[in-house]
């Protein structure tokens, strides 16, 4: 079954404790993304990959790092969380770079006490 | 800044009528624009994609794109309790690698049967 993966699919942590949620695809897809979702603000797009150590930001990088070392897999890391990446966040994955298939994982809620 | 405005809603239909989505982007070069599902607590899915003027139908969905004027739409023919969701309109810029994907912040849709 072709499917995004992501773990863990809930996390309360606390200010300041290194997090990683991670991302796995099974459809061989290039490009890959991560998005947060808010109350009020929708869906933002935080960084995405578009092959194998290649990654670039989007449009709130700040706080976020990635990597993506293997097709597959694109992490997300927190290293210092705050407050405000309080969040759902979803990873996505598409064949190519126009979105006309792109897929989500089923989301992880983030709270940073 | 590139906008996607949607009405939150929630847009009250009885079960069995036409819902109509609309949203409104602020971007003349876009080129490719996407509707998506999103049922509380899950991931987005994606349902609609149109690239050129006038209508794309598939099954009970209806996308109405209309470029002059910015706006596209989503029409959902003899709703059902089913289609109750958020519908989140989205918005691609010129077809080239890393631009990125605006969202809207949804349209609340309820179908009372």
């Amino acid at each position: 079954e072709a499917q995004v993966t992501q773990n863990p699919r809930y996390l309360i942590t606390v200010t300041g404790k290194k997090l990683t949620v991670t991302c796995s695809q099974n459809m061989n897809h290039e490009y890959m993304s991560w998005y947060r979702q808010d109350p009020g603000l929708g869906l933002r797009q935080i960084y995405y990959s578009m092959n194998v150590e290649v990654t670039d930001k989007g449009d709130v990088p700040e706080g976020y790092k990635v990597s993506r070392k293997e097709k597959r897999n694109f992490p997300l890391i927190l290293e210092s969380p705050s407050p405000n990446q309080t969040s759902l966040y979803f990873c996505a994955s598409r064949k190519g770079f126009t979105y006309n298939e792109q897929f989500f994982g089923p989301g992880t809620r983030l709270t940073v006490l | 800044q590139k906008e996607v405005e949607q009405n939150s809603g929630p847009l009250s239909v009885p079960e069995g009528a036409i819902a109509s989505l609309n949203c409104t982007y602020s971007d003349r070069g876009s080129q490719s624009f996407f509707w998506y599902r999103q049922y509380s607590g899950k991931s987005p899915e994606l349902i609609m994609s149109i690239y050129s003027n006038g209508d794309k139908e598939d099954g009970r969905f209806t996308a109405q794109l209309n470029k002059a004027s910015q706006y596209v739409s989503l029409l959902i023919r003899d709703s059902q309790p089913s289609d109750s969701a958020t519908y989140l309109c989205a918005v691609k810029g010129p077809n080239q690698a890393g631009t990125a994907l605006i969202f809207g912040k949804g349209t609340t849709l309820s179908v009372s049967s």
